[in-house]
């Protein structure tokens, strides 16, 4: 079976500090591995995308990274805002699956000042 | 704004009534996704169409559930006597048909069941 598993469940980090989050998936045959940011009642936001043969992914203060090999992937946050704090999603594409979507259950990271 | 709208935003209804929700997906986008989110965790797959074909159902809670896209451009999901445990944020999401494309969610529908 396809799983996303993400962790910490939760995090409270103060404003300035960098945070780490993880994820593990035994998704197969592997696609693509995507993290998204979710605010609070809204929809999930596209931070990342990577592919098999891409080791590294920065967007801003965000760095992404993936061991295809392992099956792990994490989210780097630097020099954190209060405005980083939501909910932060691994998903991972299997090939073949009709673009479907496996989604972990999310980190909620929460910025304080 | 273009991109995927949903409405309502929110819903409360009473157990046992029928809900509907619409979808707008992104103009050209081809495929169109229903997700369901409870409280604290991720999006769940429900079903998705391209166009107007709907190539995945297996997937929807029951058969209380169903989805249309008539016309291959808005999409309704439809709950028909709605339960407590339906309660919960309803997604949706487009996507070119391409494998690996992009999927762009919409702000959601809550649905609150009393």
């Amino acid at each position: 079976k396809n799983q996303v598993e993400q962790s910490p469940q939760s995090l409270i980090i103060l404003e300035g500090k960098n945070c780490t989050l993880q994820c593990n998936y035994t998704v197969s045959p592997f696609s693509n591995l995507r993290w998204y940011k979710q605010d609070t009642g809204r929809g999930p936001v596209s931070l990342t995308i990577m592919t098999f043969s891409e080791n590294t992914k920065s967007n801003g203060r965000y760095t992404a990274t993936l061991d295809a090999d392992t099956k792990q992937s994490s989210l780097h946050i630097t020099a954190s805002q209060l405005s980083d704090s939501a909910s932060y999603i691994c998903v991972v594409s299997a090939k073949n699956a009709g673009n479907m979507l496996t989604f972990g259950g999310g980190t909620r990271l929460m910025v304080k000042p | 704004d273009t991109g995927v709208s949903q409405n309502p935003r929110h819903k409360i209804t009473k157990r046992g009534q029928n809900v509907t929700f619409r979808c707008d997906p992104i103009s050209e986008h081809n495929r169109l996704y229903w997700y369901r989110q409870t409280l604290g965790q991720g999006p769940e797959f429900l079903t998705y169409f391209q166009n107007e074909a709907q190539l995945e159902k297996s997937r929807l809670l029951s058969d209380r559930f169903s989805a249309e896209r008539p016309k291959g451009s808005f999409s309704t999901l439809e709950i028909q006597r709605t339960e407590q445990g339906d309660s919960a944020m309803y997604l949706c999401a487009s996507s070119l048909p391409a494998g690996g494309n992009e999927q762009y969610f919409g702000p959601g529908t809550r649905l609150t069941v009393t």
